[in-house]
């Protein structure tokens, strides 16, 4: 069964930093690109970053670009998320997803790990 | 990277049909078949409905279908369940910034 936990959010101080991590389990890990997404508290889904299975292509929405440096360890079956700089509106619930390889569908989610950025 | 543009709710009885559009431009839409389309029930995390324009994957009801013209994606449910009232999101691949997702449309059943 595929699997995807994220963890390592939390209460952060504006200007602060995180890092998120999402553990894979059930599928090659190093076969498939990934994604994190996020959710602002009652608004919709935004999409932050892609990394491709060996960590060749990796995009980032602008509003996060500078910001954040996403990451894998294939040998630890494990997607990160640095997030520095971190600002109010960067309050969300993060999902990391898996690319399903058909046009960069997402067929397997997380379910999320809440981080706050208030002081 | 502009949002893709969604109604914000649509609504329908049970047993009828209802079409949830997404629009973008000839740089993300209309220039790849690469939309896919997510249904989130509150408080879940979402759920994929539609890859690659018209594509099903295994496990979604024949009832959810996709389909494209132009720079404008949708999505149509047939045969509205009460099961059916959720969340849907579009996402499309985009030339300049990778990956661009509709604001959503909540769909109630009346």
């Amino acid at each position: 069964e595929v699997q995807l936990v994220e963890s390592g959010g939390g209460l952060v101080q504006p200007g602060g930093s995180l890092r998120l991590s999402c553990a894979a389990s059930g599928f090659t890990f190093s076969s498939y690109h990934m994604n994190w997404v996020r959710q602002a508290p009652g608004k919709g889904l935004e999409w932050v970053s892609y990394i491709s299975d060996r960590s060749r292509t990796i995009y980032y929405a602008d509003s996060v670009k500078g910001r954040f440096t996403v990451s894998r360890d294939n040998a630890k079956n494990s997607l990160y998320l640095q997030m520095n700089s971190l600002r109010a509106e960067d309050t969300a619930v993060y999902y990391c997803t898996r690319d399903g390889g058909r046009g960069y569908d997402m067929d397997y989610w997380g379910q999320g790990t809440l981080v706050t950025v208030s002081s | 990277q502009s949002a893709l543009t969604q109604p914000a709710s649509v609504s329908g009885s049970p047993g009828q049909s209802i079409t949830i559009s997404c629009t973008g431009t000839s740089s993300d839409v209309g220039a790849y078949n690469y939309v896919s389309w997510y249904q989130q029930h509150p408080g879940k995390a979402p759920k994929l409905m539609i890859y690659e324009v018209t594509n099903r994957p295994s496990g979604v009801s024949f009832r959810f279908s996709g389909s494209k013209s132009g720079n404008t994606a949708s999505l149509t449910i047939s045969g509205l369940q009460a099961e059916d009232e959720a969340d849907y999101y579009c996402i499309s691949y985009a030339r300049s910034s990778a990956l661009v997702f509709g604001g959503g449309t909540k769909v109630t059943v009346l």
